[in-house]
């Protein structure tokens, strides 16, 4: 079956740790976009992706890297240098390039809690 | 900047109660409105796309209308299965959603 896979499901991390959330997907889409959902404030864009090897920050970059070595991965890393790093992470791809506004499709979510 | 306002933030209905949900939208150029349902814990789902003012479409009970400044979910008889928060976005920046309960 067609769609993104995101690994882990939960995760826990301590303070002043790196973590890789993993997103995958088989849906030969160009584009591919990590938001975080925080409740009461919607998602918000952390990243986004076009083509491989090319990426642009969305609003809350900050404390954020991402990767887009294959078309099909684009790993997001939350760095300790994110304050607030405690939320639910949704990783979603769309077909097509610039201009094309097609519907997202998403994946399942990560939530990552920092202890 | 592309800003999307949804309201009520909360509805509660009672089965077979019929009401509306509300995406008032500030855009630069419309490349699409998008609607999406959200289950607790997971990925939003794709319901509806509109292009253009006067467009609508419609899926089992939902019918998505759009305006030049809004749009509207319409819920129609809904049953306690159409529990779920509903997202509106433009294209890439959503809004807070409505969470949508609907008591047997």
């Amino acid at each position: 079956d067609g769609g993104i896979t995101q690994s882990p499901k939960y995760l826990f991390r301590k303070e002043g740790q790196n973590v890789t959330l993993s997103c995958e997907q088989n849906l030969n889409h160009d584009a591919m976009y990590w938001y975080r959902q925080d409740p009461g404030q919607g998602l918000r864009l952390i990243y986004y992706s076009q083509i491989v090897n090319d990426f642009q920050k969305g609003d809350i970059a900050e404390g954020y890297s991402v990767s887009r070595e294959k078309k099909e991965s684009f790993p997001l890393t939350v760095t300790s240098a994110q304050k607030n790093p405690t939320a639910f992470y949704l990783c979603a791809s769309r077909m097509g390039v610039m201009g094309n506004t097609g519907e997202l499709f998403f994946g399942e979510g990560s939530r990552l809690t920092v202890l | 900047e592309d800003q999307v306002t949804q309201s009520p933030e909360a509805l509660r209905l009672q089965e077979g109660e019929s009401s509306s949900l509300n995406c008032s939208y500030t855009v630069s150029g419309l490349r699409g409105l998008f609607w999406y349902r959200q289950d607790p814990g997971k990925g939003p789902e794709f319901l509806f796309t509109l292009y253009s003012a006067g467009e609508e479409k419609e899926k089992e009970r939902l019918k998505a209308t759009l305006t030049k400044k809004e749009s509207f979910l319409h819920i129609t008889a809904p049953k306690p299965e159409d529990s779920a928060t509903y997202l509106c976005a433009v294209p890439n920046y959503f809004g807070t959603g409505t969470s949508l309960t609907v008591i047997p």
